[in-house]
């Protein structure tokens, strides 16, 4: 099984919609969760990190469910600019020796 | 805003030849890291490097890699005899390191062709 699985897409969505993406991982021992943004042939940047509680960042919005292993990621108002390859990631620890899981990412087009 | 910098942006070597990618991370940050993403793969953990010595290690981490932080600055990851199949875009992060605070900081990867 993988690590963290997400859906590759392409998800092709009309500018102003709504966008949502699912991740689950397959470690039950992870303890911490994030979303990055990896445009085309760049580096990942981070998103938002993901908390139990659920936590919103503007028009983005990210939910964890540890009981499923499932994490998602709500997009609102989607923006050209929004085009990018979206990645699920998961740590074991909260400390800082582990590195990051990736998933292969979802790829999200927005379109005019 | 601080940032993560890598060197060369892209580096051609021929196979069996040693090179070595350079990283300056970010100068407060505690932890850093060598991640990997092979075209159009996922993005892979190698190393995390702590207090001069390597912290976390995955299985792609073999012998034919090091690590090393030879001044206060720098970061680098050393590949001793090159094969075809690593070929690859090799990202260097950098991260507090506090508990609470891991957020990691890609620099904007180092892309290395193997022929």
């Amino acid at each position: 099984r993988k690590e963290v699985e997400q859906d590759p897409g392409p998800f092709n969505v009309p500018e102003g919609a709504t966008v949502a993406f699912n991740c689950t991982y397959s470690n039950s021992a992870s303890q911490s969760f994030f979303w990055y943004r990896q445009d085309c042939r760049k580096e990942p940047k981070l998103l938002m990190s993901v908390y139990s509680s659920g936590n919103e960042d503007g028009r983005f919005t990210a939910q964890l469910n540890r009981a499923s292993q499932y994490i998602s990621l709500l997009i609102r108002d989607s923006k050209l600019s929004d085009s990018a390859t979206y990645l699920c990631v998961v740590k074991r620890s909260g400390g800082g020796a582990d590195g990051l899981t990736f998933g292969k990412g979802t790829h999200l087009i927005i379109q005019p | 805003e601080p940032e993560v910098t890598q060197t060369p942006s892209h580096q051609v070597t021929q196979m069996g030849q040693e090179v070595i990618l350079r990283c300056v991370p970010i100068s407060n940050h505690l932890y850093f890291y060598w991640y990997r993403q092979i075209l159009g793969q996922k993005v892979e953990f190698l190393v995390s490097f702590y207090n001069n010595e390597i912290s976390e290690k995955s299985e792609i981490f073999d012998d034919q890699f090091s690590v090393e932080r030879p001044d206060g600055s720098n970061f680098t990851l050393k590949i001793r005899s090159t094969k075809l199949e690593d070929s690859a875009m090799y990202f260097c992060a950098s991260s507090p390191g506090d508990r609470g605070n891991t957020e990691a900081f890609f620099g904007q990867g180092t892309r290395l062709t193997v022929v």
